[in-house]
């Protein structure tokens, strides 16, 4: 069965501090990917995503992803963080062939300190 | 204007009630979705549906019953509550079918069985 595994749970940071969170998956064909964040009291709401391509995607506040598939990995990265970018974030993976199943991960909760 | 929303906010019931969740889309979209997100924060795809179609549908138990009077709504009934229900039901939507480019959530409802 597929899953998605986000290791860092509770990332606390100082403002300007590199930030970067990680998430594998498990599932050996073409896969979509996806980070989706939920800033406190909003909905979630998509970061940035990869489909195919260029494997470093770019998204919204700074936010960029590498996508390595040698190691089913698709890690957020941003590098120099603000308090406003405390929040929930989840690696999502959609595997061609599962139609429209989306399979999120844990979550990791990011606080940054003033 | 809300894109996604769901009602009610907070639903707190006993054990054995029957009680239904609300989701509207105001997007146009063809396709809506109920996640659920269980205490350890893991978002499970529950069911899927399509212009009223049901194409989702996971292992859930069968006291769980989607209705899509339209393709605007999809709304959610649960029958006999049990304590292991308690978790917040997020609902989302998305353009077209096959593999969700985006995915719009609700704000979600928090359900409590005591």
């Amino acid at each position: 069965a597929q899953s998605v595994s986000q290791h860092n749970h509770h990332v606390i940071l100082s403002e300007a501090a590199s930030l970067e969170l990680g998430c594998n998956y498990s599932y050996g064909g073409t896969v979509n990917l996806f980070w989706y964040v939920q800033y406190p009291g909003q909905h979630l709401q998509l970061l940035l995503k990869y489909f195919s391509g260029d494997p470093l995607v770019k998204g919204i506040k700074g936010f960029e992803a590498e996508f390595i598939k040698s190691k089913f990995s698709f890690n957020l990265r941003k590098p120099s963080v603000q308090w406003s970018d405390t929040a929930e974030y989840f690696c999502a993976v959609n595997a061609r062939g599962n139609t429209g199943k989306l399979i999120f991960g844990q979550g990791t909760t990011l606080q940054v300190k003033p | 204007d809300t894109a996604v929303s769901q009602t009610p906010k907070y639903l707190v019931t006993q054990m054995g009630n029957d009680k239904s969740i609300k989701c509207e889309q105001n997007l146009g979209h063809d396709t809506m979705y109920w996640y659920k997100q269980d205490s350890k924060k893991f978002l499970k795809i529950m069911f899927s549906y399509n212009n009223k179609e049901l194409i989702i549908n996971e292992t859930v138990p069968n006291r769980f019953s989607p209705k899509s009077p339209d393709k605007a709504h999809l709304n959610l009934h649960i029958n006999s509550l049990e304590l292991g229900d308690s978790a917040v039901y997020f609902c989302a939507s998305s353009h077209g079918t096959g593999y969700p480019e985006k995915l719009f959530f609700g704000s979600g409802t928090q359900l409590s069985v005591l």
